[in-house]
């Protein structure tokens, strides 16, 4: 079975601030990580994977986010937050083998990031 | 491209009604999913689709029905609809089978179902 949490419903940061926003995984198997930002009334956008090799992963719009086996963590991370940056992130996770070729994803339940200016 | 449209946006059902969403993707993926969101709960899913012709179920499949007569569609139906279905439903596409790109998931903007 795979999981993933993420501990905080909300960070509160201020614009420049760097900004992390955590997420931990458990699978049974090697972990393919996931990261969607959900802005108000819209679907949800990729932002960035980690699937394999380098442990810093970097992607849209400034993100980036470090992928830490031994923590099973996955920790999205920005460098300075903007206020447009405020919406709400989801961590997902696959294990490598999730059956049925279906690739699911499961997804954490979400932190609500607030960039204050 | 169009990416993965949802038809309609919002919808207001009486307790017992029945209804259909669509979801059509316009990126030739041959993974569908419908999930749905409620506050504290993320996204659960609820049915997927691995090709045309072929559904199974998810997390939360209990009152809904799914169809995939088509690859660029995958149809969401409640049959009775009940105040526990009042959520925000979103579909899902991926696996590109010509690029080879297998995980990455692509959402619509959603459905905001209401039953009263």
């Amino acid at each position: 079975a795979q999981s993933v949490a993420q501990p905080e419903d909300q960070v509160n940061v201020a614009e420049g601030n760097p900004l992390t926003v955590k997420c931990t995984y458990s699978v049974s198997g090697n972990p393919y990580l996931f990261w969607y930002v959900q802005y108000p009334n819209r679907g949800l956008q990729f932002l960035l994977k980690y699937i394999t090799g380098d442990n810093l992963v970097k992607g849209s719009y400034g993100f980036e986010a470090e992928f830490n086996k031994s923590q099973t963590s996955f920790h999205l991370k920005k460098p300075s937050a903007l206020v447009s940056d405020s919406a709400l992130y989801f961590c997902a996770v696959r294990d490598w083998y999730s059956g049925a070729g279906s690739y699911q994803l499961t997804f954490g339940k979400g932190t609500k990031l607030s960039v204050i200016p | 491209n169009a990416g993965v449209t949802q038809t309609p946006k919002f919808r207001v059902l009486k307790t017992g009604q029945s209804m259909t969403l669509l979801c059509a993707q316009d990126m030739n993926h041959e993974y569908m999913y419908w999930y749905r969101q409620d506050p504290g709960m993320g996204l659960r899913l609820i049915h997927y689709s691995v090709g045309e012709g072929t559904t199974a179920k998810g997390e939360v499949p209990d009152g809904y029905n799914v169809s995939r007569l088509k690859k660029q569609n995958f149809l969401l139906g409640l049959e009775s609809a009940a105040p526990s279905q009042t959520s925000v439903y979103f579909c899902a596409s991926s696996y590109d089978h010509r690029t080879g790109e297998t995980d990455t998931q692509y959402f619509g903007p959603g459905t905001r179902l209401t039953v009263l």
